[in-house]
């Protein structure tokens, strides 16, 4: 079965301090698709990126960057010269081809000043 | 606005009550889902609906829960004989036809079942 883990559950930072989120997935499938999602305590969870299977290559995105590797089942996420508004729990999710994702338990990011 | 809409916000009631929550979609949207958030965990998948009908009803935890979307549009998640552990957050999210996961999600609906 598919499964996604977020070993780290809290994580605390200081603003403008980098900070990389990790996300191991597990799977048989050869097609499947990652993503990030912020979820800020007003609840609604936000997207923040898609990646496929088929794509290893790395993506930057203002100060969000996103490693793939297929060799180690990881997508990291990283923040870097963090921000008080980056405080969230933030979710790595998977799904195949069946639309449904797979959520990991999240990491909780508090940045302060 | 334009985002997804879920009513009640909060939702208090009594064990082996009858619940109804409701999701207005983005509009256009033909993709909607349920999802179910406990404290200190991640979004589990309850049940997907594209258009009218529920493609994948997998996530459903037992006969107790059923949704339904009967104009491809608003749906209504609905649980019958309330119990303790049904206390979460149901969350809804939608998007745009096949979807491969880019969901637009509401705030929730915050169950407490007493």
């Amino acid at each position: 079965a598919q499964k996604v883990t977020q070993a780290q559950t809290e994580i605390s930072v200081v603003e403008k301090e980098d900070v990389t989120l990790d996300c191991v997935y597990e799977t048989r499938d050869t097609t499947y698709y990652l993503f990030w999602y912020k979820q800020p305590p007003s609840g609604e969870l936000v997207f923040l990126i898609r990646r496929n299977s088929f794509d290893e290559q790395n993506e930057i995105s203002g100060r969000y960057s996103w490693n793939f590797q297929k060799s180690t089942s990881s997508f990291n996420f990283t923040i870097t010269a963090s921000q008080v508004v980056d405080s969230a729990v933030y979710f790595c999710a998977w799904t195949g081809t069946a639309s449904k994702l797979t959520f990991g338990t999240g990491t909780r990011l508090q940045v302060t000043l | 606005g334009a985002g997804v809409s879920q009513t009640p916000s909060n939702k208090v009631t009594e064990k082996g009550k009858y619940v109804e929550l409701r999701c207005d979609p983005i509009s256009g949207h033909t993709a909607l889902y349920w999802y179910r958030q406990s404290l200190g965990q991640g979004p589990e998948f309850l049940i997907y609906f594209q258009g009218t009908g529920a493609a994948d009803d997998s996530g459903l935890p037992n006969d107790r829960f059923f949704a339904v979307r009967p104009e491809g549009s608003v749906s209504t998640l609905k649980i019958q004989r309330t119990e303790r552990g049904d206390s979460a957050v149901y969350l809804c999210a939608s998007g745009e036809g096949r979807n491969t996961g880019e969901l637009f999600f509401g705030e929730g609906s915050r169950l407490t079942v007493l």
